[in-house]
């Protein structure tokens, strides 16, 4: 069974660096189908999507959030990671690593879901 | 300011048959991106109950069932119990964004 557990300092101060690492188990990451993704959610608000990577390398980003992200994959450790940096206090929230899969085979990125969902992690930016 | 509005919240009786509305524009929903809905309960991740806008996922029971129309989606649950009290998320793909999005949420209370 697919699970991703998230780890990472659970506080970070303004101006510095976010970094988190999923480490996934039960399935390789080395797949033509899935994506690997990041996802947020502020305190009382609805999830946003960070980024997502292929287990090639290859990654997109929110245009809102391109500027300061970076998804990197490590695949001989079936890891793949998130360094956010600038952080400020609008960065606060629980992080999620997921999994984002396609209903079948050869669907275009663009109507993935998340199916996977790590537990979360919460990181607070603050002093 | 999501780009998919959902309302806050919404209550209904238990028993009987609420729709959670998603209302989209022509760069996600319109655009004919499939819609997903997520249910999520306090403390825990989101869990995807409806994809490709109205195919229910493994275990979801036959009273929850989604639709789409034009650039809008719905999520309706019929037959409402205790435990469906939740917040409810639409999610898509908007192409201006270039972005995966998700809606604002609606908060579920089974009176």
């Amino acid at each position: 069974q697919l699970q991703l557990q998230e780890s990472g300092p659970g506080l970070v101060k303004p101006s510095e660096t976010l970094s988190l690492t999923c480490s996934v188990s039960g399935a390789s990451m080395i797949s033509t189908i899935y994506y690997w993704a990041w996802i947020r959610q502020p305190p009382g608000k609805a999830p946003e999507w960070i980024g997502s990577v292929f287990y090639s390398g290859s990654a997109y980003y929110s245009p809102s959030l391109k500027s300061r992200v970076t998804i990197s994959v490590d695949t001989s450790k079936n890891q793949f990671s998130l360094k956010l940096t600038s952080v400020t206090a609008a960065d606060t929230a629980v992080y999620y690593c997921v999994r984002q899969a396609p209903e079948s085979k050869n669907t275009p990125r663009f109507y993935y879901f998340m199916d996977v969902w790590g537990k979360g992690t919460r990181v607070t930016v603050s002093p | 300011q999501s780009v998919l509005t959902q309302p806050p919240s919404l209550s209904g009786a238990s028993g009987q048959r609420v729709t959670i509305s998603c209302s989209g524009s022509s760069s996600n929903i319109g655009a004919g991106y499939d819609v997903h809905w997520y249910q999520q309960f306090p403390g825990r991740p989101p869990q995807v109950v409806i994809v490709g806008d109205s195919n229910r996922t493994s275990g979801v029971p036959e009273r929850f069932s989604g639709s789409r129309s034009g650039s809008s989606a719905s999520l309706a649950i019929s037959g409402l119990q205790s435990d469906d009290e939740a917040d409810y998320y639409c999610q898509s793909y908007d192409n201006s964004l270039s972005a995966w999005v998700f809606g604002g949420g609606t908060k579920l209370t089974v009176l």
